[in-house]
């Protein structure tokens, strides 16, 4: 069964203050790693897609990179508008089900 | 971009009472999915689907139904809603499986059940 862990749980960063979460995976063959942003009470915002070890993608002050047993999404120089929730999910392919982890609440205090 | 509509934001019902949530997706999309959101267990699939009326059980189908008419519908029944069904509902779209595309999400409905 595929897994996906997340850490941390929650961050709290000074604006500016850059730094990394975590998204470390089990899956059989991953055919896709995604990243997404979940804003309060919104549904998550498809945000990256990594497919193989060592594929970076970049938006604004947001960075996904990806190994063969994790992912790291980086942040730098984060602003308040950066808070969220940030929820990343492997594909092992055909008709297997999409796994989510449980996101890491980010904090940017002004 | 890709929209997919919940019909409700917000939703409050009460025991016993069936509920139905509707979803709308505008880009063609073969699948769709429905899901819920609860503190602590992350996003939990409840249902999906691959094609017009075709349907398959995700995690947790217990008490809960589905309905794909039309391709760019789909719908979520609650057939005697209980309290443990208060929740977030989240409807989402995809490419076929195979495509290795991510799931384009709406915005949710808050369903409080009394």
């Amino acid at each position: 069964e595929d897994q996906v862990t997340q850490s941390p749980e929650a961050l709290r960063l000074q604006e500016g203050e850059s730094s990394s979460l975590n998204c470390s995976y089990t899956v059989s063959g991953l055919r896709g790693l995604f990243w997404y942003r979940q804003d309060p009470g919104k549904g998550p915002e498809f945000l990256f897609t990594l497919y193989s070890a060592g594929e970076e993608k970049e938006k604004e002050r947001l960075k996904a990179t990806l190994t063969k047993k994790e992912s790291f999404l980086h942040i730098t120089a984060p602003k308040p508008e950066d808070s969220a929730t940030y929820l990343c999910a492997v594909y092992s392919g055909g008709y297997q089900k999409v796994t989510f982890g449980i996101g890491t609440k980010l904090q940017v205090i002004p | 971009d890709v929209k997919v509509t919940q019909s409700s934001r917000y939703l409050v019902k009460r025991t016993g009472e069936k509920v139905f949530l509707e979803c709308v997706q505008d880009m063609d999309h073969e699948n769709m999915f429905w899901y819920r959101q609860d503190p602590g267990l992350g996003l939990r699939l409840i249902y999906f689907s691959y094609d017009v009326k075709m349907k398959e059980k995700g995690d947790i189908p217990e008490g809960y139904s589905v309905s794909r008419e039309k391709k760019e519908r789909f719908s979520l029944i609650l057939e005697s809603a209980s309290t443990n069904q208060t929740s977030m509902y989240l409807c989402a779209s995809s490419m076929p499986f195979g495509s290795n595309q991510p799931q384009h999400f709406g915005d949710g409905t808050r369903l409080s059940i009394l």
